[in-house]
This record gives structure tokens, sequence and C-alpha cells, in this order.
């Protein structure tokens, strides 16, 4: 079974700063990755994906991820950030073939300050 | 756009109360699924539908039940609510195979 881990629970920026959240997953083969947004009190958006090809990849709100085999990692970047990016941030993982019920991590609460 | 609907954004229940929470989706999506979210403990998976009828338990499904009657509602019950089933509890769906899932807005609920 896969499983993901998020070894951050809470990450303070200054508004302006780059901005990276760490994201390792467990999977005998390469995986679906996913990074997944939660505003306050509301659902969670999806921010981007990896199936495969390129390892880095491009999402929304100008977040990007890079797909490290080596590392197992899938960790979620933005070069500078905005105090509307205060939010939670999941990390999920899906197995290729079959049905497909996503894991999450646990979550990484992201404080902006001005 | 997907359209993930949760009946209720706030709910209040008494404990011993048998609670409903009703997520329709209009995507024809195979796959709902319905997670408990709490604080540290990120999404847990409560149960999982992939058809009509069809239904898996997740990590978590002591003291719930679901029902999928049609494709695009999935019910999540609470047969007799508790204090410890306090929660955000977010419904799901997604195409079969391995897919992006979308989420609803999410049901906050209270058990006094």
């Amino acid at each position: 079974a896969q499983s993901v881990t998020q070894p951050d629970i809470h990450i303070t920026v200054s508004e302006g700063a780059s901005l990276e959240l760490r994201c390792n997953y467990s999977y005998g083969a390469t995986p679906y990755l996913f990074w997944y947004v939660q505003s306050p009190g509301q659902g969670l958006q999806l921010l981007l994906k990896y199936f495969s090809g390129d390892t880095l990849v491009q999402g929304i709100k100008g977040f990007e991820a890079e797909f490290k085999r080596s590392q197992s990692s899938f960790n979620l970047r933005k070069p500078s950030v905005h105090w509307s990016d205060a939010a939670e941030y999941f990390c999920a993982v899906g197995a290729p073939g079959g049905s497909y019920i996503p894991t999450f991590g646990r979550g990484t609460s992201l404080i902006v300050h001005p | 756009d997907v359209k993930v609907t949760q009946s209720s954004r706030y709910l209040v229940k008494r404990t011993g109360e048998k609670v409903f929470l009703e997520c329709v989706q209009d995507m024809d999506h195979e796959n709902m699924f319905w997670y408990r979210q709490d604080p540290g403990l990120g999404l847990r998976l409560i149960y999982f539908s992939y058809d009509v009828k069809m239904k898996e338990k997740g990590d978590i499904p002591e003291g719930y039940s679901v029902s999928r009657e049609k494709k695009e509602r999935f019910s999540l019950i609470l047969e007799s609510a508790s204090t410890n089933q306090t929660s955000m509890y977010l419904c799901a769906s997604s195409f079969a195979g391995n897919t992006e899932a979308f989420f609803g807005q999410g049901t906050r609920l209270t058990v006094v």
C-alpha cells in the first residue's frame, strides 16, 4: 500500500519569500502524485498533478513541483509567496491501475507574514 | 466545471441521533469517497464506492455506513452519533482509473 509523509506540520514564510513544501511517498513503482490546497473552511482544490513524462510540473497560482524518483519526493515550490497563499497544503499519492483511492499526507499549514 | 455538492456546510446534532450527510456530483464519476479531516491527522478515508450499490471500507469505517443508490449521490450515515465523531467531513469523486479527486466544500459536524 502507498503512503505519504509531509515532514513539516507548519511552515512560516515572509510575503515575497520563496517556498518549498516537502512530500515523500512510499510506493513500489512510479505513482500518481498530487498537491492540493485547502483554504480555511473550504474543500480541497487541486494545484497540480504528476502522472508521467516531464518531472517538473506546473500548476495553478504559480506553483510547481518536481518529481524525484531517487528521493521518492514530490516537493512543492513557489518563487514568491503572496499573503493569499496562507492555507493548508496536502500531498497525495495514487497507485496506477485498478480503482483509484488517493492517500493523503497529514498536511502542512503555511503561515505568511507581511 | 466539476461540481461536488455537500448538503450542509455546518451541522449540529445530539449524541445518539442518526445523522445523514449527503453528497452529489454532476460529472458522472464512477468513484466517490468520504473522508474525515481532523487537525494533525490529515484526511482519513471512511468509505469508498466505485459503482452504484458498491462500497468498500476505508481506514476508519467504525460507526459509519454509506449508501449509493444512484451514481451521482453518495450518503454517509452516522448510525448513532457520538461526540468523537465531531469533525470535518469531505466528500470527493473521480473517474475510474487514476485521475484526480474533486472535493466538496466539506461539512463541519458538531455532536453535542
